[in-house]
């Protein structure tokens, strides 16, 4: 199985801070890499999918990059609403599997 | 718009069984691979089982393999997981999420809003 490790495991910051996040794949999987935003008691929401392609309606301070075995995702300037979980998830090869989480707390 | 709603979680005992559904409206459902994804207290997301469109192709996780079984009624647009001989570690949300495509790449695009199961004595 792939083991996706992301890092940090949390952070803190402020609004209109830029934040990175992490995800490092155990082995290569071309772009196959997708990141969600996680709100407490609700469902995971799709950002960003194959590494760099913003999901219709998700505003453009997200973005992704990276192949092979490292990506990022990165927040330009963090909102309010943007303090939440953040996973990463590859689908190169079945089990898909995520990353195990970025919580990004207000400082 | 979009919906995947979840049912049936519940309380459980050990050894016990159970059948989750997911009702699926605003998209044509037939043409849609489909995913269960669950995530227990507190932790991280665990994908745990894939259905093909016409529900030819099957995967699972292994912790799962043997003990649960996903299906699919495209007719009734819903989804299913039966689990049988449920453990403590089964406790989880579980939620359904679309399979979508890009070139050769897949995501889930869509996901319900889960469905709690505790399996506890």
């Amino acid at each position: 199985d792939i083991q996706m490790t992301q890092s940090p495991s949390s952070l803190s910051a402020s609004v209109r801070d830029r934040i990175t996040i992490t995800c490092r794949a155990s082995q290569s999987i071309s772009s196959s890499l997708n990141w969600y935003q996680q709100m407490p008691g609700k469902a995971p929401n799709l950002l960003i999918y194959a590494a760099s392609n913003l999901q219709t309606g998700v505003p453009s301070r997200f973005s992704g990059s990276g192949s092979g075995t490292d990506f990022t995702l990165t927040i330009s300037s963090l909102q309010p609403e943007d303090f939440a979980t953040y996973y990463c998830q590859q689908t190169y090869s079945a089990p898909w599997t995520f990353g195990q989480g970025t919580k990004v707390e207000i400082k | 718009e979009v919906q995947l709603v979840e049912s049936g979680g519940d309380l459980v005992q050990p050894g016990g069984s159970l059948r989750l559904s997911c009702a699926a409206s605003g998209f044509t459902f037939r043409t849609y691979s489909m995913n269960w994804v669950r995530q227990a207290p507190g932790k991280g997301l665990e994908w745990v089982s894939y259905v093909s469109s016409s529900g030819n192709t099957i995967y699972y996780v292994d912790s799962v393999k043997g003990r649960f079984t996903i299906s699919r009624d495209n007719a009734r647009n819903s989804l299913y997981l039966q689990m049988n001989s449920l453990r403590d570690e089964d406790t989880a949300v579980y939620y359904c999420a679309r399979h979508n495509t890009h070139g050769s790449t897949t995501y889930f695009d869509y996901w319900g809003q889960g469905t709690l199961v505790t399996v506890s004595s």
